[in-house]
């Protein structure tokens, strides 16, 4: 089946380190989209990116879809211990359903 | 903002016996929702796609006489986990996307923590 790749599994930072997580798929996405994910907690929409090479902020938060539309970034600027969460990328690869990244649970030590 | 309820939120059953877990969107009509199954620590294995008025679509793996998936109208979707065994004790959860926004988000409910004894 089809399937979306993301690394790292674990991060732990201090609190105003950056993160970084990274999602990469072996054939062509038609958008993708972030989602955050507390414990105990289900999945909560950050943000799609559908055009090749695209960027979007929010706040500290930036997303980047690659030029191919193969691989895509999270990055958080100085993170908070309000970021504490788990990370999943999802890829759509005809519009219709989604393939969840494995996930990159963040950990911030204040 | 577009709501999901998932219940129950958590079920304890016997091994071999039944359970169904209702997935509905509150304030829109999905005419597809999806059922994932998340294991500790680990990601969202997207198990069926549920389409109203039609039969669900299984991933491959996915037993679909083992997990019964029902989409009866646009607002409600079931799963049915017949003759449940330990193994099947994991996270269910649902998601649905607005009718006719293809490239909406998927609102989640907020799963269903299973365990088979």
């Amino acid at each position: 089946g089809q399937q979306v790749m993301q690394i790292p599994q674990y991060q732990h930072v201090q609190e105003g380190e950056d993160f970084t997580t990274y999602c990469n798929s072996s054939t062509t996405l038609s958008n993708i989209q972030w989602y955050k994910q507390r414990p105990g907690g289900h999945p909560v929409f950050l943000i799609q990116l559908v055009k090749s090479g695209e960027v979007k902020k929010q706040k500290r938060l930036t997303f980047q879809f690659g030029e191919a539309k193969k691989n895509s970034s999270l990055h958080i600027t100085a993170t908070q211990t309000t970021d504490v969460g788990t990370y999943f990328c999802a890829g759509t690869y005809n519009f219709n359903k989604f393939y969840f990244g494995s996930g990159t649970k963040l950990n911030v030590k204040p | 903002g577009a709501v999901v309820s998932q219940h129950p939120s958590w079920v304890i059953c016997k091994s071999g016996t039944s359970v169904k877990i209702e997935c509905r969107s509150l304030d829109f009509q999905a005419t597809t929702m999806f059922w994932y199954r998340q294991f500790p620590k680990q990601s969202l294995m997207l198990m069926a796609t549920s389409n109203e008025g039609s039969k669900a679509t299984y991933e491959q793996g996915v037993e679909k006489d083992k997990f019964l998936i029902n989409h009866a109208s646009l607002t409600l979707s079931t799963l049915t986990v017949t003759s449940a065994h330990p193994e099947d004790s994991s996270f269910y959860i649902c998601s649905a996307r607005e009718a006719g926004k293809t490239n909406s988000p998927l609102h989640f409910g907020n799963g269903t923590r299973l365990t088979v004894t």
